[in-house]
């Protein structure tokens, strides 16, 4: 069974960093493009950024762009995103997502998610 | 970016009705779309890929169609379990992009 369980999420001030981690298991973990996806207290869904399996190729939204860094510890099968310079329109829960077999673009099992809360 | 536009926002329906979601991008996406239900409290789940293959245990009452720019999710018999939201998501460009939703309430 794949499991993911987030976890790093929190109270943060605006201007603070995180680090949120995303522990995986089920699955062979260093053959999976894996994707961050959030969303904001009752909106939709918004991509943040995925990384290939060997964590050599990676791909941000704009709203992250230089100030979020995607990566992946391949012998400990978890997943990271850094996330510096936050502002208030970061506030989400963040979820990661594995890529299907076919397409690591679409997303066959989520974690619960991790809420991260930026606020003074 | 690509832009989806999701309508309706919000679908009232019976149990046993026929329900059809649309999703319009703003540019060719080709057939590179999936649908995603998500519950309250839950994280999202894939029913739908390459814009009409069923994602592996979900029920055939779930069928989607289209490419190009239109697309189309349809519940053949609304089910109780499947009231929910729904998004569309285009990956044919970066960045990947979704759909606002579409609640489908009790009616």
């Amino acid at each position: 069974e794949v499991l993911l369980l987030e976890s790093g999420g929190g109270l943060v001030q605006p201007g603070g960093s995180l680090r949120l981690s995303c522990a995986a298991s089920g699955f062979p973990f260093s053959t999976y493009v894996m994707n961050w996806v959030r969303q904001a207290p009752g909106q939709g869904l918004q991509w943040v950024s995925g990384i290939s399996g060997s964590g050599g190729t990676t791909y941000y939204a704009d709203s992250v762009k230089g100030r979020g860094t995607i990566s992946r510890d391949n012998s400990k099968n978890t997943l990271y995103l850094q996330m510096n310079s936050l502002t208030v329109e970061d506030t989400a829960i963040y979820y990661c997502a594995k890529g299907n077999a076919l397409s690591g673009l679409v997303w066959d099992s989520w974690g619960q998610g991790t809420l991260v809360t930026v606020s003074s | 970016d690509i832009q989806m536009t999701q309508s309706p926002s919000t679908l009232s329906a019976s149990v046993g009705d026929r329900v059809t979601v649309t999703c319009r991008a703003s540019q060719n996406i080709f057939s590179w779309l999936a649908w995603y239900q998500q519950k309250p409290g839950k994280a999202p789940k894939l029913l739908i890929y390459k814009a009409s293959t069923l994602e592996t245990g979900v029920p055939s009452r779930f069928s989607g169609s289209g490419s190009g720019t239109e697309f189309t999710l349809t519940i053949s018999s609304l089910q109780p379990d499947d009231f929910a939201t729904y998004f569309c998501q285009q990956y044919n460009l970066y960045p990947l992009t979704f759909g606002g939703g579409t609640k489908v309430e009790i009616k």
